[in-house]
């Protein structure tokens, strides 16, 4: 596609359950972000793939939350045992960032999103 | 503790006013990057500066970055009811990611 796609765009649990969130980036965008959104809120930073690898997971708010990234193309996010403080939008961006850390007129793309809600 | 400030929080006025919002920060950046958000969508890069006292037009936005390279502002003339939504700063430390302020939230009335 065109553009950054999330799915679902949408997901509802149970409190205790375990979401998988999945992105697909553009085509041929080598970096890849993971951010939380809550209500109201800016932007949260939770991990960043330059490739498959992952340089910076330094967002990630408990070992709840794991990324992964293949074949430098699709990304999961997954929570295990979610909790109610869990909610919120969650957001991936992908770029053509390949100068290291510090491309200063890097584009992030973003998609619009999976609204995760954990009753 | 957020790294970017921004002000105000909330801001609704009438189409056809001129309107100004603030980013600020005590970190020095390489560059800075204003973002609107629309609701249910992601956020959508409005445009970059990364010369300090660089001052940038789009259409009716007008951007600055300080001389400092520690704030930017953004200028909206003639507000329109398009204008309205969320915008997101977000500063590049050098060497590291962008970090992103908790946004501003325009309402703009017709």
């Amino acid at each position: 596609g065109a553009g950054v796609s999330q799915s679902p765009s949408n997901k509802v649990t149970e409190k205790g359950k375990d979401v998988e969130l999945r992105c697909d980036p553009i085509s041929g965008h080598t970096a890849l972000y993971w951010y939380r959104q809550r209500l109201g809120q800016g932007l949260e930073f939770l991990i960043y793939f330059q490739g498959n690898s992952a340089p910076d997971k330094s967002g990630l708010p408990s070992d709840r939350f794991s990324a992964e990234r293949t074949g430098e193309s699709v990304s999961t996010l997954t929570i295990q045992r979610t909790q109610q403080e869990d909610s919120a939008v969650y957001l991936c961006a992908s770029s053509l960032r390949g100068q290291g850390p510090g491309a200063t007129n890097e584009k992030l793309f973003f998609g619009s999103g999976t609204q995760l809600s954990v009753l | 503790t957020q790294l970017l400030e921004q002000s105000p929080q909330f801001l609704s006025i009438q189409e056809g006013e001129n309107l100004t919002v603030y980013c600020n920060s005590s970190s020095v950046f390489s560059s800075l990057q204003w973002y609107r958000q629309e609701p249910g969508e992601g956020p959508v890069l409005l445009v970059t500066v990364v010369t300090g006292g660089e001052v940038k037009k789009l259409k009716r936005l007008t951007f600055q970055f300080g001389d400092a390279r520690k704030d930017s502002s953004l200028h909206i003339t003639a507000a329109q009811p398009g204008d309205t939504g969320l915008y997101l700063c977000a500063g590049r430390p050098y060497g590291q990611n962008f970090v992103f302020g908790p946004g501003t939230r325009l309402s703009v009335l017709p």
